[in-house]
This record gives C-alpha cells, structure tokens and sequence, in this order.
C-alpha cells in the first residue's frame, strides 16, 4: 500500500546548527514530493517541492534531496533558527493522482 | 491574492448536530482537496473535487459525511449526527489543476477545527 513514514518523530538542534529532516516513502510510483512546515494551530505552509525528475532542489535556506534508489526524501535547512521550530511532513503524490499521501510528521525544536 | 480560505475557523457541536465547514479556493484554483488531522497525527486525504465534480472520495467515511463543490460559492464539507471521534482538524487545500502537471502544486488553508462535546 501507500505509506511515507519519517525515521526520527522529534529533532532537537542549536540555533545556527544545520537540521536534517528525513522521509522514507514506499511507492515506487510516486512522481511528486512537497515538504510542509505546521506551526501550532495553522495550516500546513508549503516549504519546497520535487519532482522525481530531480535529485535536488535549493530554496531560502533549504535544499530538498530526493534518491529514488533508496525512495528516500530530505529536507536540509541551513543556519537554522528559532521560527523554524514546528511540525515537518513530507508527502507524495503518485503519478497520475491527485491525493497526497502525508507521513506522520517530524517535530523541529531550535534551542536557543 | 489571498490564500485558501476556511471558515469557521473553531466550530464546536453538540453530539448528533449537523457540522459545515466552508473552504473557498485560492483565485484560478479549481481543484479542491479535503484533509482531517487528528492530534499529533499527520493529515489524512478524505476527498478531491473540481467544480460540480467528485473526482475521488476514497478517504471519506460512507456515512454521515459529503462533500461539494458547486458552480457558484465555496466547498462544502458536511458532517451529520457528528460523534466525539469527528473532533480533529479539517484542512482545505487548492491547486490550479492536476498535481502531475509540473509547475502545480496544492496549498492549505488555515484550518477548521471541530470539538464535538
């Protein structure tokens, strides 16, 4: 079945320090990855997208690596600081759909 | 430009009372998507619909919920004789037209939360 799941639920990092966010996802089909960022209370703000034909996409201060050898995802945001800190969810959509397929979630805490 | 909106934002409902949560797309976005979360869950698709259209409603639950889109005004998600387990928050999503096509992709409005007491 469908399933994107995220190894580590909780990522503690200094401010500064650069944070990693992974993502494994098991459909071999899917053709499109977004990364979103929830703070408490709002809604999912979309961070950086891929596209599987691409192995690598730089925003502001983020990067998102797609291997789909290993069908794993991650979200690098570099110098990180306190407003980073919320809840991280990768999802993907499978070609030709039209439904998003979101993990569980990863949560981001930036010590000061 | 204003973003997805929801309304209402906090809606609470008394066991077996009827729940409408409201979501007008982002402007030139025609394909909406309806998502629950429950808490320190991630979300959950319930259904996508394009003007008039139910494209896929795989992730709704047979009974008591619908969804619509009409020609003129928002999307509507309903819920009937709502029960405790409705509580969690609904999130309405837009893009402008199918997520295979590159260049298009979906963006959330701020939520409806339901508290059903």
């Amino acid at each position: 079945g469908e399933s994107v799941g995220l190894h580590l639920p909780t990522l503690s990092v200094q401010e500064g320090d650069n944070s990693i966010i992974n993502c494994a996802y098991s459909n071999s089909a899917s053709d499109y990855f977004i990364w979103y960022k929830q703070e408490s209370g709002k809604g999912p703000q979309f961070i950086i997208d891929i596209r599987s034909n691409m192995d690598k996409r730089q925003g502001q201060r983020v990067t998102v690596l797609l291997n789909k050898t290993v069908k794993h995802l991650s979200l690098q945001i570099a110098a990180t600081q306190p407003g980073d800190s919320a809840v991280y969810f990768c999802a993907e959509n499978i070609q030709d759909g039209n439904k998003l397929v979101f993990g569980a979630g990863t949560i981001l805490r930036v010590k000061s | 430009n204003a973003g997805v909106m929801q309304n209402p934002r906090h809606l609470v409902r008394r066991r077996g009372q009827e729940a409408r949560l409201r979501c007008s797309p982002m402007k030139g976005h025609s394909h909406v998507y309806w998502y629950r979360q429950l808490p320190e869950e991630g979300l959950k698709f319930m259904v996508y619909l394009q003007k008039e259209n139910i494209i896929d409603e795989s992730g709704m639950p047979k009974e008591r919920f619908s969804a619509e889109f009409p020609k003129e005004g928002p999307s509507i998600l309903r819920i009937q004789q709502v029960v405790r387990g409705d509580s969690a928050a609904y999130f309405c999503a837009s893009s402008p037209s199918s997520l295979s096509l590159s260049g298009n992709t979906i963006y959330f409005g701020e939520g409806s939360w339901l508290t059903v007491v």
